[in-house]
C-alpha cells in the first residue's frame, strides 16, 4: 500500500497519560497536515509541515500538542496530560507543493481517553 | 479566518435522483473547493475538486459549480447509486506559497449525510 498510514489505529488511554502517533505520508509528498475529527464534524486543522519545517499551527493546538517531523519523512503527533476532550479521531494527510496541492488522507487513529 | 457552512446536513434521495450539497465561504481569497467522500470508519476521498478561475466542472456523475461573487459551490450527484450513500464534506483553501499570503489548511464544512434508497 503506497497511500497515507498511521500508528496506531486505535488507542485508549486514561485520562493524564501522554500520546503518540505516527504518520507514515506518501514518499515523495513533502507536505504533511495532522487534522482532528469529532463525531458529526469535519476534520479541523491542526497543523502542517512543508519538509520538517511546522509551518502552520492552528488554535486548537494547546501546548498540551507537539507535532515533530525531524527527518521530512515521518511525523508524530504527541498529546501530552489526555483530557476526555482530546476523544477524536486523529488524521493526518500529505501532499505535494505543486500541481493541485490535493491532500490524500491516512485511516486515522481514533483516540479514546477515559 | 475562513468559515465554511454545508446544508443540508443529511438528504435523502431515491436511486436514480439527483442530490445537491450546497457550500459557503467566507473568505475571499480562498481559491481552491474540494469535495470529500467519507464512508463509515473509512478515511476521506476526494472526489472533485474546482478553482476559482473555473465555473463548472464535470466528472462523469459528479459536478461541481462554483459563484466567486456569491462565494458558494454545489455538489451535483446525477443517478444516485446505493453506492453513493456517505458523508460529503466541502472544504475551501486559498493556494500558493506561504509567503505571499497562501495558506495550505483545508476549512471544512460539518458534512452532509447522504442516503440513496432502493
Amino acid at each position: 500500500d503506497t497511500g497515507v498510514s498511521q500508528d496506531p489505529r486505535h488507542k485508549i488511554t486514561k485520562r493524564g497519560q501522554n500520546v503518540t502517533f505516527r504518520c507514515d505520508p506518501i514518499s515523495e509528498h513533502n507536505r504533511l497536515y495532522w487534522y482532528r475529527q469529532t463525531l458529526g464534524q469535519g476534520p479541523e486543522f491542526l497543523t502542517y509541515f512543508q519538509n520538517e519545517a511546522q509551518l502552520e499551527k492552528s488554535r486548537l493546538l494547546s501546548d498540551r500538542f507537539s507535532a515533530e517531523r525531524p527527518k521530512g519523512s515521518f511525523s508524530t503527533l504527541e498529546i501530552q496530560r489526555t483530557e476526555q476532550g482530546d476523544s477524536a479521531m486523529y488524521l493526518c494527510a500529505s501532499s505535494l507543493d505543486r500541481g493541485t496541492y490535493e491532500q490524500y488522507f491516512g485511516p486515522g487513529t481514533r483516540l479514546t481517553v477515559t | 479566518g475562513e468559515n465554511v457552512e454545508q446544508h443540508p446536513s443529511t438528504l435523502s434521495v431515491q436511486e436514480g435522483d439527483s442530490a445537491v450539497i450546497k457550500c459557503t465561504y467566507s473568505d475571499s481569497a480562498s481559491n481552491y473547493f474540494p469535495w470529500y467522500k467519507q464512508e463509515l470508519g473509512k478515511r476521506p476521498q476526494l472526489i472533485i475538486d474546482i478553482r476559482s478561475n473555473v465555473g463548472e466542472k464535470k466528472d462523469q456523475r459528479i459536478a461541481v459549480t462554483l459563484n466567486k461573487t456569491a462565494k458558494h459551490f454545489s455538489l451535483h450527484i446525477t443517478e444516485t447509486q446505493p453506492e453513493d450513500s456517505a458523508v460529503y464534506f466541502c472544504a475551501a483553501r486559498t493556494l500558493g506559497p506561504i509567503l505571499t499570503g497562501g495558506g495550505n489548511k483545508l476549512t471544512f464544512g460539518t458534512g452532509t449525510q447522504l442516503k440513496v434508497e432502493l
